[in-house]
């Protein structure tokens, strides 16, 4: 089966663009969480998508939003971008989100922000 | 509060030794899944080991194991006959069993510097 795919895999926006990533998880995942992940932070959940529904959210502000299609692809979008939004963006994805269940991670995508 | 902590932020190992790293987590559930990661400098997370908090026994995976002490809250991971390509961050990630699909936490991450 291939990996989580993220696209792109490198990205330099500058102060005030809009930017959207995209994860395509493993086949037959329906739950793609995002994270960020920064030096001084480490990783913070940003949120999860099961079915195309929102099912868990993180504390980011409402600059920070997601979608899930119905062949579980899902886009992470960043709106009026700051100096701090520099970080990389990582994607995981599972069966179904379980107790249980291990989350595969995509290679991330490196986001910078001028 | 923290909910997972890793005490050491770096360590380092002579290759073919063995290493512990320690991971310990806060949690009022019963129900509760440990996880541990490596990231190497490319930055892709890759899964090493999972125990349920029900496991009985300890995990293996491999070179990898998993110290499981359910009373004292903790889930070091420890590397059996370390290799130069161990060198790499490692995450220790908890995800509580509140709904059946709560979120992954992770810890900040002990950094393992392995020495020829």
């Amino acid at each position: 089966k291939a990996g989580v795919t993220q696209t792109p895999r490198y990205l330099i926006k500058t102060r005030g663009q809009q930017v959207t990533l995209s994860c395509s998880p493993i086949s037959g995942h329906r739950s793609v969480s995002w994270y960020q992940q920064t030096p001084g932070q480490g990783l913070q959940f940003l949120f999860e998508y099961f079915s195309e529904t929102q099912r868990n959210k993180g504390n980011f502000p409402g600059r920070f939003s997601g979608r899930q299609f119905s062949n579980s692809r899902s886009e992470m979008n960043v709106s009026t971008l700051e100096l701090g939004d520099s970080a990389l963006y990582l994607c995981a994805s599972s069966p179904n989100g379980a107790l249980q269940e291990t989350q595969y991670f995509g290679p991330g995508t490196r986001l910078l922000v001028l | 509060a923290q909910k997972i902590t890793q005490t050491q932020p770096g360590m380092f190992v002579q290759e073919k030794e063995a290493v512990t790293l320690d991971c310990t987590y806060d949690t009022s559930d019963q129900s509760y899944g440990l996880f541990w990661y490596k990231q190497p400098s490319s930055g892709e997370m890759i899964f090493l080991i999972y125990q349920g908090s029900y496991d009985e026994q300890n995990a293996t995976e491999g070179r990898y194991s998993l110290n499981f002490q359910k009373a004292r809250k903790s889930a070091n991971l420890v590397i059996s006959a370390s290799q130069l390509g161990d060198s790499a961050m490692y995450f220790c990630a908890m995800r509580e069993g509140k709904t059946s699909y709560d979120k992954v936490i992770f810890g900040p991450g002990t950094s393992l510097s392995v020495i020829p």
